[in-house]
């Protein structure tokens, strides 16, 4: 079946460290990978996406590789910002117009 | 672009009493569907997606019903809420009905459900 694993939260950081949030996945086929965030009190937003193996996807100084020999797609940024606060989703989709998301990891920036 | 609109943003309800959740989209067409629950502490559980008017399918069994009575409305009922209908329920829609496996769904801004 399909399914993410993302690390357990809370990361707790300083402002300016640099972030790693693990995902890995289990998919049949070549699904697309995504990471969302989530602010408090909102919905999600699309942080970046790769399509396939390789691709690297970035977005407001995040980015992620679609890494297929080791089904992962890290969520990685060099200096983390107080307003980076929020919980990332790591997603896939397998086809059929759905995602298949992760438990979510909580991140808090401290000044 | 699109746009998602939810509402009520947030609901306190009784057990047993019914509720409807509104999703409205704005800017697309013949749009996919979705309502996801966000429980507390936990990741987003599919409940329903749709593919067209009338169009409903249902990924998990439990006392909530879905219906879509026009291309860009989808409601999320229930007859008899139980405590654990608690959560936050996301309506998502991707805007790209071709079945590309990197379709992005774009997220309203949630209804905050407490069943007291």
């Amino acid at each position: 079946g399909n399914s993410v694993t993302q690390m357990e939260g809370p990361v707790t950081l300083s402002e300016e460290a640099f972030l790693t949030i693990n995902c890995t996945y289990t998919a049949t086929g070549y699904p697309s990978l995504f990471w969302y965030v989530q602010y408090p009190g909102e919905g999600l937003q699309l942080l970046l996406k790769a399509t396939k193996a390789d691709d690297k996807g970035s977005n407001k100084g995040f980015e992620a590789t679609y890494r297929k020999e080791t089904t992962s797609f890290h969520l990685e940024k060099g200096s983390v910002q107080v307003s980076d606060s929020a919980v990332y989703f790591c997603a896939l989709s397998p086809g059929f117009q759905k995602l298949v998301f992760g438990t979510g990891t909580r991140l808090l920036v401290s000044p | 672009s699109q746009t998602i609109h939810q509402w009520p943003a947030t609901l306190v309800q009784p057990v047993g009493s019914p509720l409807s959740l509104e999703c409205t989209v704005e800017g697309t067409s013949n749009p996919n569907l979705y309502w996801y629950r966000q429980a507390a502490g936990r990741g987003l559980q599919l409940l329903f997606y749709s593919v067209g008017i009338g169009q409903i399918s249902s990924e998990v069994p439990q006392n909530l019903s879905a219906s879509r009575p026009q291309d860009r409305q989808f409601i999320l009922s229930s007859k008899k809420l139980l405590l654990s209908d608690s959560g936050f329920y996301l309506c998502a829609c991707s805007p790209s009905p071709s079945g590309r496996a990197d379709n992005e769904q774009f997220f309203g801004p949630g209804t905050r459900l407490t069943v007291l």
